[in-house]
């Protein structure tokens, strides 16, 4: 079975400072891997996927992520954190077959500082 | 807006009751994933299903069972309910499949179990 693990359940930056949040994940079948972000109060929005092909994967607002095989990881970076980033981070991932559920990993709350 | 619609919003009821929750998907979508999300378990996949059939089950307790309509709108009914039911119940839509795939999420029912 798959499963996602997310280091670090609170990450603190500066406004306009590199955001890294990581996520390691475990399958025994290529994966898919998303990232969403959810506001407070509000519903999951997606980041960005990664299928198969470029390993680098931009997503909306700046972020981006790299799949590396060898090291089963899927990070997200930010190169400037803007207090609107603010938010908890969900790494996902989905095999293919009969069901396509998504296993989410615990959550990552970014605070970003002045 | 991810255009999947969750209502109510927000639900308060007692032990021993029965909500339903109800979802629609976005226009076109014919699958629908609905999660629970808690503090102590974190998002959890519950069950899905795909054009009016159920098409994988998760975690979900046998007093809980959803149905998707010829319309595709689903509804997700909890009976029987307790404490620890109280959480963010979240419907997702998706059209496709594998790596084409993609879950959007609607902005979720808070429920409060008194």
């Amino acid at each position: 079975a798959q499963s996602v693990t997310q280091l670090g359940s609170h990450v603190s930056v500066s406004e306009g400072a590199l955001v890294l949040l990581r996520c390691n994940y475990s399958s025994s079948v290529p994966p898919y891997l998303f990232w969403y972000v959810q506001y407070p109060n509000q519903g999951l929005q997606l980041l960005l996927k990664y299928t198969t092909g470029a390993t680098l994967v931009k997503g909306i607002n700046g972020f981006e992520a790299e799949f590396k095989k060898s090291e089963t990881s899927f990070h997200l970076t930010k190169p400037s954190a803007h207090m609107s980033d603010a938010a908890e981070y969900f790494c996902a991932v989905k095999v293919t077959g009969t069901a396509s559920k998504l296993t989410f990993g615990t959550g990552t709350r970014l605070q970003v500082t002045l | 807006d991810s255009g999947v619609t969750q209502t109510p919003k927000h639900l308060i009821t007692a032990t021993g009751q029965r909500v339903t929750l109800r979802c629609s998907p976005r226009s076109g979508d014919l699958s629908v994933y609905w999660y629970q999300q808690s503090l102590d378990q974190g998002l959890q996949f519950l069950i899905q299903y795909y054009n009016g059939e159920e098409r994988a089950k998760g975690n979900i307790l046998e007093r809980f069972s959803a149905q998707q309509f010829p319309d595709l709108h689903s509804e997700l009914n909890l009976s029987s309910l307790e404490l620890g039911d109280s959480a963010l119940y979240f419907c997702a839509s998706s059209v496709g499949w594998g790596g084409q795939e993609t879950q959007y999420f609607g902005p979720g029912t808070r429920l409060l179990v008194l």
